[in-house]
Order: structure tokens, then sequence, then C-alpha cells
């Protein structure tokens, strides 16, 4: 079935910081693609996303392009604040579309 | 507010015992699904539901777990003769069609002691 690998955690980042997360998906044709963030006892929260190959989805701040070539859906900012703490996970639906795959989640700290 | 609830937020319960956490979607939305999170991971599906129909289960849902969603409305996840590995954040979801993002409630957090 269709799957994500997300770069594994925890990164660290000092405020204004570049930040990438690294996701690569395996998927029969084209899916849309998803970045969740979570909030320390929260439920998730849509990010962003993009429904089509080198279609770009951004929100807050945050970027993800969606490249066919490399399989990858990398979550990117320019200038971190301590307000973006939390775990995001990069997600896609599986085949039927009635389930998404979660990848495991990256947690990101920014210190002041 | 319009947003996915769930009820309980937190539930500590003994092995062996029952609970049952209830779900209430977006009003307009026809799909529902439940999730599974343990902690340092992703969600992990458990079922979907359209409208009242229970369409697909994972395999990660025993005999022990049942949901159901009558008249397609809220639905309840219920878990029997509960055991310590069943602790874990159990996340609902709700979508207007497939394919589309999912909205998630807050989540149930069971502690089974």
């Amino acid at each position: 079935g269709n799957s994500v690998t997300q770069m594994e955690g925890p990164v660290t980042l000092s405020e204004e910081a570049f930040l990438t997360i690294n996701c690569t998906y395996t998927a029969t044709g084209y899916p849309s693609l998803f970045w969740y963030v979570q909030y320390p006892g929260e439920g998730l929260q849509l990010l962003l996303k993009a429904t089509k190959a080198d279609d770009k989805g951004s929100n807050k701040g945050f970027e993800a392009t969606y490249r066919k070539e490399t399989t990858s859906f990398h979550l990117e900012k320019g200038s971190v604040q301590v307000s973006d703490s939390a775990v995001y996970f990069c997600a896609l639906p599986q085949r039927t579309g009635n389930q998404f795959y979660f990848g495991t989640g990256t947690s990101l700290t920014v210190i002041p | 507010d319009t947003g996915v609830s769930q009820n309980p937020r937190h539930k500590i319960t003994k092995r062996g015992q029952n609970v049952t956490f209830r779900c209430d979607p977006i009003s307009e939305h026809n799909r529902l699904y439940w999730y599974r999170q343990t902690l340092g991971q992703g969600p992990e599906f458990l079922t979907y539901f359209q409208n009242e129909a229970q369409l697909e289960k994972s395999r990660l849902l025993s005999d022990r777990f049942s949901a159901e969603r009558p008249k397609g409305s809220f639905s309840t996840l219920e878990i029997q003769r509960t055991e310590q590995g069943d602790s874990a954040m159990y996340l609902c979801a709700s979508s207007p069609r497939v394919n589309y993002e999912q909205y998630f409630g807050p989540g149930t957090r069971l502690t089974v002691t």
C-alpha cells in the first residue's frame, strides 16, 4: 500500500533558524500529500496539503512541494518561532482513500 | 464550535474493564475514522464509516474492539476486557469526501492500569 518515510527526530533549532523535515513517499498513482501538526496534548491539525505533482502547499510560513521525480514532500520554513514547537506528521491516503497512512512524526523544539 | 469533539478526554481504567469513547464529527461530514496513536508514533488506522455503514476495519481492531455509528451521526468505540497494551490515544476524524483532508478531534487518552 501507499506509505511515507519521515525524517526521524527530535530536531532542536534556535529561533529564526531554517527548518527542513524530510518526507518521501511510496504510492500508486499520485495521491494528495499532507502535513499535519500536533501540539502538546492536542489532536492533529492540518498544516498544508498538495493535491497533485509540482503543487506547493503553504500555510503559516511553512511550505512543501510535491515532487514526483524524487517522490518527496519535504516541509520547510525559513524562520522558525518558539510557537512552532510541535510534532509534525507527513501523511497520504491509501489507495481506497478511506484511511490515511501517517509517518512516525518528527518532534521539533525551538529554543529562544 | 463546529470541530470534531471527543469524550472523555482522559480515561483511566483497570485491566479487564470495558470502556466506551464517543466522537461527534463535523455535522456535514459523512465519513468518520478512528485511529490509535501510541507514544512516539503516528496515528494508525482502526476503522472507517461512511454514514452509518462500517466499510473498513484494520486488522489492529481485535474482536475486543467494536465501533458503531448509529444514524450516521456520532460514533462510539468500545473496548472490552481492556489490556495494558490498549493504553494509547484514540483519535477520531471526519471528512466530507474521499481523499480529502481529515479533521481530527482532540483525542481520548486511555490508560489501563
